[in-house]
């Protein structure tokens, strides 16, 4: 069965202060792998699409990476806006069904 | 351009009760997917409709029920509501069945007392 775990649970940062998100996944055949940000209260906002590993998108102070087995979210350089809750997901081939992980919190601290 | 818009944005029921949540897509979105999401949770996926038929289904019981509209707008129905029922539901669309990134709406409130 597919399955996502997204590690720690909660991250605390200074202003500044670069970090990673992790997020391990196991699918029968991955479709894509999606990174999300999520305000408190809110929808989800589509931030990436890993399709193949080795594969890397950027936006502003994000990066994601992509593995046969993990995907990374990078933050370079943090700011107090970047406080969220960042959700990793995949599509395998197995249907057209979307499984999410709980979620990492981001605290970044001015 | 609007996005995917859900409504209402808060409901309070009483368990035994029925609810219908509503959805537009993003224009130009065929697909719709709902998702119940508990606090401190991500998303679990509930179903998906596509030309007004259901996809497929998440592990949901039969009191979760959708439609979906010529317009492809959707709608989802819980009926005999349980205090477990209570939850942020968020509706999704894709541009195309075969395209795999989902815009979210900003979900409904429900909570069941």
């Amino acid at each position: 069965e597919d399955q996502v775990t997204q590690s720690p649970e909660a991250l605390r940062l200074q202003e500044g202060e670069s970090s990673s998100l992790n997020c391990s996944y196991t699918v029968s055949g991955l479709r894509g792998l999606f990174w999300y940000r999520q305000d408190p209260g809110k929808g989800p906002e589509f931030l990436f699409t890993l399709y193949s590993a080795g594969e890397e998108k950027e936006k502003e102070r994000l990066k994601a990476t992509l593995t046969k087995k993990e995907s990374f979210l990078h933050i370079t350089a943090p700011k107090p806006e970047d406080s969220a809750t960042y959700l990793c997901a995949v599509r395998g081939t197995g249907g057209f069904k979307t499984i999410f992980g709980a979620g990492t919190r981001l605290f970044v601290k001015a | 351009d609007a996005g995917v818009t859900q409504s209402p944005t808060h409901l309070i029921k009483t368990r035994g009760q029925q609810v219908t949540l509503r959805c537009s897509p993003k224009s130009g979105h065929d697909t719709v997917s709902w998702y119940q999401q508990a606090l401190g949770q991500g998303p679990q996926f509930i179903f998906q409709y596509y030309e007004e038929e259901e996809r497929q289904r998440g592990n949901f019981p039969d009191r979760f029920s959708g439609h979906q509209f010529p317009n492809y707008s959707s709608e989802l129905n819980v009926n005999a509501l349980l205090l477990g029922d209570s939850a942020l539901y968020l509706c999704a669309s894709n541009p195309t069945a075969f395209t795999y990134e989902q815009y979210f709406g900003p979900g409904t409130r429900l909570t069941v007392t």
